[in-house]
């Protein structure tokens, strides 16, 4: 299979605990994505990349967020001293670099429990 | 920044009736995606619309996309548990048409046999 793959599928964490998800993308893809979505709610948008650039960043990306794609393919969502609000599923997606309409194609997903 | 609505937020309904939920953009949009999500999984594409006035029919489910380019409805007809699960339009963030999408925070269909 070819599609995104995340990993971990699940996490675990004490508050103040740091924790990195990993993503990686469907591999013609040079668009990355990530989303932050809770229960109830749709994927709200933190930051993407083209290639290695990271282009835009979400104001939801508070500086306890750092995401990188340091060669261009996989892509890692770090967070430092986790707080109970960050328990979400964190999503990953990626895209063609097309002109128009990128339809992005989603993982399974990070689902990230603070305690 | 782009805001993209969705109602209702919820919808039940018994097998064979039919469904619709609808979307509405703060802006004008290049274009608008659906996506459905299955209870536990991942948001996975449906269709994409563009140009003004576009209807789209995927065997069951009929898209359309307004006149003015600012609303956008599914309708599935006659309803199976297969349909269950959450419904969600995206749009462009900016108006260009290749900007990170905007989602709304979904109808989420439950079927009763």
């Amino acid at each position: 299979d070819t599609g995104v793959s995340q990993d971990p599928r699940h996490k675990i964490t004490k508050r103040g605990q740091n924790v990195t998800f990993r993503c990686d993308p469907i591999s013609e893809h040079n668009r990355l994505y990530w989303y932050r979505q809770t229960l109830g709610q749709g994927p709200e948008f933190l930051t993407y990349f083209q290639n290695e650039a990271q282009l835009e960043k979400s104001r939801l990306l508070s500086d306890r967020f750092s995401a990188e794609r340091p060669k261009g393919s996989f892509s890692t969502l770090e967070i430092q001293r986790t707080e109970q609000g960050d328990s979400a599923m964190y999503l990953c997606a990626s895209s063609p670099d097309r002109v128009f309409g990128n339809t992005i194609y989603f993982g399974e997903g990070s689902w990230l429990t603070v305690v | 920044g782009q805001q993209v609505m969705q109602i209702p937020q919820y919808q039940h309904v018994q097998e064979g009736e039919d469904f619709t939920t609808y979307c509405n953009s703060s802006t004008t949009l290049s274009n608008i995606q659906w996506y459905k999500q299955r209870p536990g999984g991942h948001p996975v594409f449906l269709i994409q619309l563009v140009k003004s006035g576009e209807v789209k029919k995927q065997k069951r489910l009929t898209f359309q996309f307004g006149e003015a380019k600012k609303n956008s409805s599914l309708h599935i007809t006659a309803t199976q548990t297969t349909d269950v699960g959450t419904y969600f339009c995206a749009g462009p963030s900016k108006n260009s048409g290749n900007t990170p999408l905007v989602f709304g925070k979904g109808t989420r269909l439950s079927v009763i046999a």
